[in-house]
């Protein structure tokens, strides 16, 4: 099946720093999410990215199909944003694989 | 006016026992999907319905059934239930297969 790496897999931020996860993935994909696990377990679809540049508020992320990596981009860290980072990608088989995740903890 | 619901949050249960997971949305989607996340994060999809048909079937024991009365709805029963599938179960949905998807806020399920 597709391998999903995530780096780096722990990040310690001071409030109001900026930071940059990567995805990087074995093989081509029709599908790539990112999503937050909070510290009470929800999980958040940050967003569906299987290629090009999108950004929603202080995050952005952008996908290079041809050289399979995506990154995520969180601008201005606030506590909140503490938690689980996961990268998901399909290859045409419905099954979303996920990485390990990066876990995030903002300090005030 | 929750998107993705289940129920219980919580189910602790012996060794053997048989337990039922719920789960609703109601936001119209077609695909409704479970997930088992382990004591380490790592989340890995189970099953998968399009449309009340079965469309993804991961390799997992034949005591894991799920059932899909409707679009909205997807449920998951376990038989004869172990330690191992102590772990937090999510179920998700997307309007469409391959889609963004959406997580209800999980079942902690505890074997004792």
């Amino acid at each position: 099946g597709i391998q999903v790496e995530q780096s780096p897999p722990d990040l310690i931020l001071q409030e109001g720093a900026n930071s940059t996860l990567r995805c990087n993935f074995s093989d081509s994909v029709n599908n790539l999410q990112w999503f937050h696990q909070n510290p009470w377990g929800q999980l958040i679809n940050l967003f569906y990215i299987p290629s090009g540049t999108k950004q929603n508020g202080r995050l952005s992320a952008t996908t290079v199909a041809t050289e399979r990596y995506s990154l995520l981009y969180i601008s201005s860290s606030q506590t909140t944003d503490s938690g689980v980072y996961f990268c998901a990608v399909e290859r045409n088989d419905y099954k979303l694989s996920f990485g390990a995740g990066t876990t995030v903890t903002v300090r005030a | 006016d929750t998107a993705v619901s289940q129920t219980p949050k919580y189910l602790v249960t012996q060794m053997g026992n048989d337990k039922s997971i719920k789960c609703e949305q109601n936001l119209g989607h077609d695909t409704m999907y479970w997930y088992k996340q382990d004591s380490k994060k790592f989340l890995k999809i189970m099953f998968s319905y399009n449309n009340k048909e079965l469309i993804i079937n991961e390799t997992v024991p034949n005591r894991f059934s799920p059932k899909s009365p409707d679009k909205a709805h997807l449920n998951l029963h376990i038989n004869s239930l172990e330690l191992g599938d102590s772990a937090v179960y999510f179920c998700a949905s997307s309007r469409v297969t391959s889609y963004e998807q959406y997580f209800g806020p999980g079942t902690r399920l505890t074997v004792t």
